[in-house]
């Protein structure tokens, strides 16, 4: 159980083009998923977090216009990168919130989509 | 100060040796403790969760929670060169994010 999605898993891109990616919770229902952006030997950063019917919520210093997120279902979240550039160049992971109903939810991630923009 | 400090290793150890990870924090809030497996280009797998301080056991792996120290562990037994990849400690507090340490890249050589 707790299986999350994503498609593509793999993306190259021309420069100033947009690229769609989605985030699906497989069998169970997701009022929260998390989208992350990871650069090769570094952690995992937060980009927004997403509830479904409400509008994501953004880390400082992720433009939201650059990066919009839309969350349409309890299975479905996407995240388009609009204009994209050389160095939004990275491995775009998202994560969906398991809700237990006792002390807290535990993410359970997506195995990650590597946009390469040329 | 970053809220959770883990070293990044890399840490290379032989085959059927005991591991230890550890990651601190300076946040008292954070009740919530995961310990994440995440090989190369892929997603982080869940591998442990805890929100009491003590030990918790599955398998080869012991995940240990230290609130008073503000310190959590991860042990590996018996460790496999399957077991190589990086682990990441996680926690928070209730609130819906997740704060990351950097992770710890981890070999076993046969």
């Amino acid at each position: 159980g707790a299986v999350v999605s994503q498609h593509p898993s793999r993306v190259i891109c021309k420069s100033g083009t947009s690229v769609k990616i989605e985030c699906r919770s497989l069998d169970f229902q997701a009022t929260t998923m998390f989208w992350y952006r990871q650069f090769p030997k570094q952690s995992l950063m937060l980009m927004a977090t997403s509830n479904e019917g409400s509008k994501a919520t953004y880390e400082q210093g992720v433009e939201k216009d650059k990066f919009l997120i839309n969350h349409a279902s309890l299975t479905l979240s996407t995240l388009t990168v609009t204009s994209a550039h050389p160095e939004d160049s990275s491995f775009y992971i998202c994560s969906a919130r398991l809700a237990s109903g006792g002390f807290t939810d535990t993410q359970y991630f997506g195995p990650g989509t590597r946009l390469t923009v040329l | 100060q970053k809220e959770v400090e883990q070293d990044p290793g890399p840490l290379s150890v032989p085959e059927g040796a005991i591991v230890s990870l550890n990651c601190t924090y300076s946040n008292s809030a954070f009740q919530y403790f995961m310990w994440y497996r995440q090989y190369s280009r892929k997603g982080p797998e869940l591998l442990m969760y805890t929100y009491s301080s003590g030990n918790k056991e599955d398998g080869r792996f012991t995940a240990q929670v230290d609130k008073s120290s503000k310190y959590i562990s991860l042990f590996i037994r018996d460790s496999q060169p399957s077991d190589s990849a990086t682990y990441l400690c996680a926690m928070n507090g209730g609130a819906q994010k997740l704060v990351f340490g950097q992770g710890t890249r981890l070999t076993i050589n046969p």
